[in-house]
């Protein structure tokens, strides 16, 4: 029972560079959900989809990307990585009841 | 917009006690609330989820309450363990369903 499974781990980029962080779930989930967490500022929302094909901002949605080809995967991508990205990286996803959250994917920006 | 907030942001509490962590949010328009626990470094798990028709759901040593009319949900944690040191996020979803807004979290210490 694999749940919500984010890939890679830990990566660090150097200024300029670009990446995509996988997430994947296994639970037929229609939602799913890319947020950061940073000390002092807690979780918050980059964007979010609603079902395959669909995505939608959150509340710091500037500088990344997302796609939703395939109802168990949901891709963030950064275009032109920043020292200001730097941060850890949650997936999750749920129906309209409990969400479950991936382990986390830790990005350095140097 | 919801604003969500947890007191204490810090607890130190000697092995045995039972506590309570609280959690305030400013829009009673919410589709749940749920209960997290997040230990350093890693994802976030899920303890406790209260729809906002129920008034509280338990878990083992875990009890979480929801009163929607005063914008209050506690997690209560009876009996607390060395185990049980980790920070608690509450996290509300909005009444489309659709997205959550998250507290700032409580850090739990539990000395042996």
């Amino acid at each position: 029972n694999a749940g919500v499974t984010q890939t890679p781990k830990f990566r660090v980029l150097k200024t300029g560079q670009s990446m995509t962080l996988l997430c994947a779930q296994d639970m037929n989930h229609e939602y799913m959900y890319w947020y950061r967490q940073d000390p002092g500022m807690g979780l918050r929302l980059i964007h979010y989809s609603v079902g395959e094909g669909t995505t939608a901002k959150g509340e710091v949605p500037d500088g990344y990307n997302v796609s939703r080809l395939k109802k168990q995967n949901f891709l963030l991508g950064l275009e032109s990585a920043a020292p200001s990205q730097t941060s850890v990286y949650f997936c999750a996803s749920s129906h309209r009841t409990e969400a479950f959250f991936g382990q986390g994917t830790r990005l350095t920006v140097v | 917009k919801q604003e969500v907030t947890q007191i204490p942001a810090a607890l130190s509490v000697p092995e045995g006690e039972n506590l309570v962590l609280n959690c305030s949010f400013t829009d009673s328009a919410i589709y749940n609330l749920q209960w997290f626990r997040q230990d350093p470094g890693k994802g976030l798990t899920s303890l406790l989820l209260i729809q906002s028709s129920q008034r509280e759901q338990t878990s083992g040593r875990l009890n979480a309450s929801l009163d929607k009319s005063s914008g209050r949900s506690t997690l209560y944690i009876a009996a607390s363990q060395p185990g049980d040191s980790a920070t608690y996020l509450c996290a509300l979803r909005d009444n489309y369903g659709q997205n959550f807004v998250f507290g700032p979290g409580t850090r739990l210490s539990v000395l042996p």
